[in-house]
């Protein structure tokens, strides 16, 4: 089984920069992914890792610390359309290769002007 | 490309009804995901299937649910009978495979069901 950790919710301004934080304890850990998903609307990809360090993608950047089960999504240069949940997700792997994920309850993030 | 297609979009049944909902992956995709989102909360994974088979379910009410994917594309889920505790909104995701080192989920826009 899997616990996921992270804030519910967190208020930022806008231009500023924000982390947002995700702790897990996971048996068979095979990679963590961050979501976003605007209210009504379906969750969409925007980072994954696997290994140790940061990925960057624009304004977006993600770090992974397996030895510590944590990561962190970092948003710069924040824009009001940044407004959403952003979902970590962790990778379980099952015996026989095939991964099941599990997601944490979301971080409701607020930019205000 | 064409997305995850869902249907419906909305149902409101009473409950001890039953419902289904349909979801159509992205073409090729082997992984099939359907997921249960309470309002608030994060998507809870209910089944996954690889082609037509199930790789796990153990999440799945299965007194009450069921879902099948007999050719391996299309799949349904079936809650019957509903209960109050059921409203929630039903994503359907899919992937290239759950078995590769890297499978990014594509969601559909979701059914959202409330039971009265």
């Amino acid at each position: 089984g899997q616990n996921i950790d992270q804030p519910t919710e967190m208020t930022a301004t806008e231009g500023a920069i924000v982390q947002i934080n995700c702790t897990y304890q996971t048996s068979g850990f095979n990679g963590l992914f961050w979501y976003q998903q605007h209210a009504g609307e379906a969750p969409t990809f925007l980072s994954y890792n696997v290994l140790d360090g940061l990925e960057e993608k624009g304004r977006f950047s993600s770090f992974l610390s397996r030895s510590k089960g944590y990561s962190y999504l970092l948003l710069k240069e924040l824009q009001m359309k940044d407004s959403a949940s952003y979902l970590c997700a962790v990778r379980d792997d099952l015996s026989g290769g095939s991964y099941i994920p599990t997601f944490g309850r979301g971080t409701s993030l607020i930019v205000h002007p | 490309e064409a997305g995850v297609a869902q249907s419906p979009r909305y149902k409101i049944i009473e409950k001890r009804q039953s419902v289904a909902f349909w979801c159509n992956p992205i073409s090729g995709h082997a992984t099939l995901y359907w997921y249960q989102q309470i309002l608030g909360q994060g998507p809870k994974l209910l089944i996954q299937f690889q082609n037509n088979g199930v790789v796990d379910d153990s999440q799945l009410p299965k007194d009450r649910f069921s879902a099948e994917r007999l050719k391996g594309v299309d799949s349904t889920l079936k809650i019957q009978p509903a209960k109050l505790e059921d409203s929630a909104v039903y994503l359907c995701a899919s992937s290239i495979s759950g078995t590769g080192i890297y499978n990014e989920q594509f969601f559909g826009p979701g059914t959202r069901l409330t039971v009265l």
